[in-house]
């Protein structure tokens, strides 16, 4: 059956370690999507991806980055954590313009 | 996308339906309703959506008033497993393909 996974699934780093999350989808949905998620503020989009090639920034990009060098990945990258990085992450995928996605099922990453 | 209200919480007995309201008194006329639900950890989860018309299927239904700035989520026979946060969200099929969620009702389904 097709999915949406990620990995890791919980992750310890330290400050100033740059980190990569990982997101891979069997979909071939052309939009892909990454959300943060802390207490008090809900979901909010760090960045996505329409297509190949293809990448833009959320409402919460500052600090984070994501390339798309194929339709099944979109890597979200930490260049240098910081501890207000600490957060559950989500990855979604979506196929055309519907506002179906389908959701992973997060990564909690805590930053030291 | 027009903005959304909904209660931040909700209890509902198991067994029977739960309503869950969302207002969105700024929709514009081809903006779609949207609802999704996060069980608790997991990844958010869609459930339906609709433009006007009510929509019905296998999890829940869709009411839609007439003049459209206000919706209902039906859970027809609610059980314990469906105690999660939902979302209605309000967007534009065809425009940016994101989605912005709200903070959500917290559903709890009591036995």
């Amino acid at each position: 059956d097709a999915e949406i996974t990620q990995s890791p699934r919980h992750k310890i780093t330290e400050t100033g370690r740059q980190v990569t999350l990982a997101c891979h989808q069997t979909w071939n949905h052309n939009n892909m999507f990454w959300y943060r998620q802390d207490l008090g503020h809900g979901l909010r989009l760090i960045h996505y991806s329409y297509g190949v090639q293809d990448t833009n920034k959320g409402e919460v990009s500052d600090g984070y980055s994501v390339s798309r060098s194929n339709t099944e990945d979109l890597p979200l990258t930490l260049e240098s954590a910081a501890s207000s990085q600490t957060s559950v992450y989500f990855c979604a995928s979506s196929y055309g313009t519907s506002g179906e996605q389908f959701f992973g099922p997060g990564t909690r990453l805590t930053v030291l | 996308d027009a903005k959304t209200t909904q209660p931040p919480s909700m209890d509902c007995a198991e067994g029977r339906a739960a309503n869950l309201p969302c207002n969105h008194s700024t929709i514009s006329g081809n903006e779609y309703v949207y609802w999704y639900r996060q069980i608790h950890s997991q990844g958010p989860q869609y459930i339906i959506h609709g433009l006007k018309n009510n929509e019905t299927n296998e999890m829940a239904s869709l009411i839609i008033t007439e003049d459209r700035k206000s919706s209902t989520l039906i859970l027809p026979h609610a059980t314990l497993r469906d105690t999660a946060v939902y979302y209605c969200i309000v967007r534009v099929d065809g425009s940016a393909r994101q989605l912005t969620f709200g903070s959500g009702t917290q559903l709890t389904v009591l036995p």
